[in-house]
């Protein structure tokens, strides 16, 4: 049972199209997030989504829309495609935290990575 | 600004010891964690923590000081499979993971 998964794996398009990735957790979490990880291999925080809150990093070009039917569920759609856009789209998800005194650190649970590649 | 520095990589022998660093710049602080991730694949989360001290799990120990903002990862007894990324990850004052770049750690026989 994959716990964090997204579709695709690997996705090959040509710059200006639109496409789409899909998020999936069976863990109960009430956080998920799309990270985006470059050839440098830093990873950078896109968007974190709970039921209450978006989050979005103001760095993130606004052709990247998150969109949450549910609270198990949050795609990534990307208009307008750009060469800059090729790298490893990763969805994760966390436990809010619990300050009453859980165990729970908010660590967050990675999907396997979705490579996108801009020609 | 907010950072984490962290070596970009590391070279060790297969049964030694290798330590980690990461120090920290952040607005406040709510934990540290670090993960460990393998060419290709996810991140995935080794320990965390918010308290000065270390913490030991089987071979690997993570180490905390908060007024000096360090931390470090201990690996022990090295193996082939721990040729990996390791990231450094702080949890702001907004709860905010800020991430370092990750230390490639090569294993050699």
């Amino acid at each position: 049972d994959t716990a964090v998964s997204q579709t695709p794996k690997y996705l090959v398009t040509q710059m200006g199209n639109d496409k789409s990735i899909k998020c999936e957790q069976n863990l109960g979490h009430d956080t998920m997030y799309w990270y985006k990880q470059d050839s440098k291999k830093f990873l950078k925080i896109m968007f974190s989504y709970n039921n209450k809150e978006l989050i979005i990093n103001e760095t993130v070009p606004n052709r990247f829309s998150p969109k949450s039917p549910d609270k198990a569920h949050l795609n990534l759609h990307i208009n307008s495609l750009e060469l800059g856009d090729s790298a490893v789209y990763f969805c994760a998800s966390s436990q809010d935290l619990d300050w009453s005194g859980g165990l729970n650190t908010g660590e967050l649970f990675f999907g396997e990575g979705s490579r996108l590649t801009v020609l | 600004g907010q950072n984490i520095d962290q070596p970009t990589e590391m070279t060790a022998t297969e049964g030694a010891i290798v330590q980690i660093n990461c120090t920290y710049q952040t607005s406040g602080f709510n934990g540290l964690f670090w993960y460990q991730q393998h060419a290709g694949e996810a991140p995935t989360f080794l320990s965390y923590n918010v308290l000065d001290g270390l913490e030991e799990k089987g071979r690997f120990s993570s180490f905390l000081s908060r007024s000096k903002g360090y931390s470090y990862l201990l690996l022990k007894e090295l193996q082939m499979k721990d040729s990996a990324s390791y990231l450094c990850a702080v949890m702001d004052s907004n709860y905010q993971l800020i991430w370092g770049a990750g230390t490639k750690l090569i294993i050699k026989p």
